[in-house]
């Protein structure tokens, strides 16, 4: 079955980066989008980065733009979510989600999550 | 951006009552709606997609409906796991995703 599980979380200070990774399996990888979306604590589910089947194309919602950068290796079915400049506003939980299609479509389904704290 | 509003924000019912959600876009995304269920401590899961499509293993208690503006997930009969926060979800404006706040759906 699909499995997706994600890594990478921690404690960062404002100002740090950090790598998340996404491990997929149980799918063709290569033929599907991927899709970043973050939870920040008792809060609601926001969209943050979708990259198409083959890495041609990526977009980032405004407030991680500039900042954030989501790119994927089919060579070893993981996507990635390079963060950069954090503040305390992208403490949250980082899930990663398969998309139903290449192109962009509905998230099915979803990982774990993990946990980026962004704290001095 | 689309605004997708959800209504009411927290919903008390008790086991075997039905449950009637609702979410409101502030502009057309005609059919493309999905509904979200998510528990404490897990991950979201895809319930309805496209508006009124059930995805793959939901059961048939869950269902939604609606098009251009308003959407409306029920629950026929509500089972102790199906108590949980749910999420609407629109694709209208791709590449741009977004979320309604979520209704909770408490034990009375």
């Amino acid at each position: 079955q699909v499995q997706l599980v994600e890594s990478g979380g921690g404690v960062v200070q404002p100002g740090g980066s950090l790598r998340l990774s996404c491990a997929a399996s149980g799918f063709t990888f290569r033929s599907y989008g991927m899709h970043w979306v973050r939870q920040a604590p008792g809060k609601g589910l926001e969209w943050v980065a979708f990259i198409r089947y083959d890495g041609s194309n990526k977009y980032h919602a405004d407030s991680v733009k500039g900042r954030f950068t989501i790119s994927r290796d089919n060579s070893k079915n993981t996507l990635y979510l390079e963060m950069n400049s954090l503040s305390d506003e992208d403490t949250a939980v980082y899930y990663c989600a398969k998309d139903q299609s290449g192109d962009g479509d509905w998230f099915d389904p979803w990982g774990q999550g993990t946990l980026v704290t962004v704290s001095s | 951006e689309i605004v997708l509003t959800q209504s009411p924000a927290t919903l008390s019912l008790s086991p075997g009552e039905r449950a009637t959600l609702s979410c409101r876009a502030s502009q057309s995304v005609s059919s493309y709606l999905a509904w979200y269920q998510q528990k404490p401590g897990q991950a979201p899961r895809l319930l309805i997609y496209d508006a009124s499509n059930r995805a793959t293993g939901i059961p048939a208690r869950f269902s939604g409906s609606g098009s251009g503006t308003d959407f409306t997930l029920t629950i026929s009969s509500l089972e102790p796991g199906d108590f949980a926060v749910y999420y609407c979800q629109q694709r209208s404006n791709w590449p741009l995703w977004t979320f309604g706040q979520g209704t909770k759906v408490e034990i009375k």
